[in-house]
């Protein structure tokens, strides 16, 4: 079975621009959480989606929104792009206790 | 707000060593406890995950331990080898979403 897959795996953006990065979950798994990690820093919480619901939402701007589609496929999307928004997203999905998380997407900001 | 501590932040030993990583925390309402690893720019691989309601798990040469009690846990890794040489990372899900330490970076020396 795949595991957690995201897309881009890297991309380079300038201030000012929007982006919009992608998760498929695990086959079966109908929880999506995204994830912001900075260089040196644990991961922090930004969203998590069940069943194409919002079911929380961690301490980031209104920037940040997201949206979980039938397949249970997600999307993150950053407007207003800032130099300090460059940090590695990563995406979970959870089907029961355990969460598995995909290889991340390295976003710089320039 | 739960806090999650990892202590130390990095440790290098020779190989063959045990290792002995560290993780407190502050809430003890927690729903459970997994242990990851993260290679350079990578996304996080699940190595252990320790229900509330249990207070060790083995795999292999890992063994982790919980303490709700004292909000403590301990990862241990039996004779090291370099190819342990990671950022290991705890993390306590309480409700819908996983709060991070910040890591224990492993150099384990040939």
């Amino acid at each position: 079975d795949a595991g957690v897959t995201q897309s881009p795996t890297h991309l380079i953006k300038t201030r000012g621009q929007q982006v919009t990065l992608r998760c498929s979950p695990i086959s079966g798994h109908k929880s999506v959480s995204w994830y912001q990690q900075v260089l040196g820093q644990g991961p922090q919480f930004i969203f998590q989606y069940y069943e194409k619901e919002e079911r929380g939402r961690g301490n980031f701007p209104d920037r940040f929104s997201a949206r979980q589609f039938p397949n249970y496929s997600s999307e993150l999307n950053v407007n207003a792009l800032l130099l300090g928004d460059s940090a590695l997203y990563l995406c979970a999905s959870t089907q029961g206790a355990e969460a598995f998380f995909g290889q991340g997407t390295r976003l710089t900001v320039v | 707000k739960q806090e999650v501590t990892q202590i130390p932040a990095a440790l290098s030993v020779p190989e063959g060593e045990n290792l002995v990583l560290n993780c407190s925390f502050t809430d003890s309402a927690i729903y459970n406890l997994q242990w990851f690893r993260q290679d350079p720019g990578k996304g996080l691989t699940s190595l252990l995950l320790i229900q509330s309601s249990q207070r060790e798990q083995t795999s292999g040469r890992l063994n982790a331990s919980l303490d709700k009690s004292s909000g403590r846990s301990t990862l241990y890794i039996a004779a090291s080898q370099p190819g342990d040489s990671a950022t290991y990372l705890c993390a306590l899900r309480v409700d819908y979403k996983l709060s991070f330490g910040a890591g224990t970076t492993v150099t384990v020396r040939a």
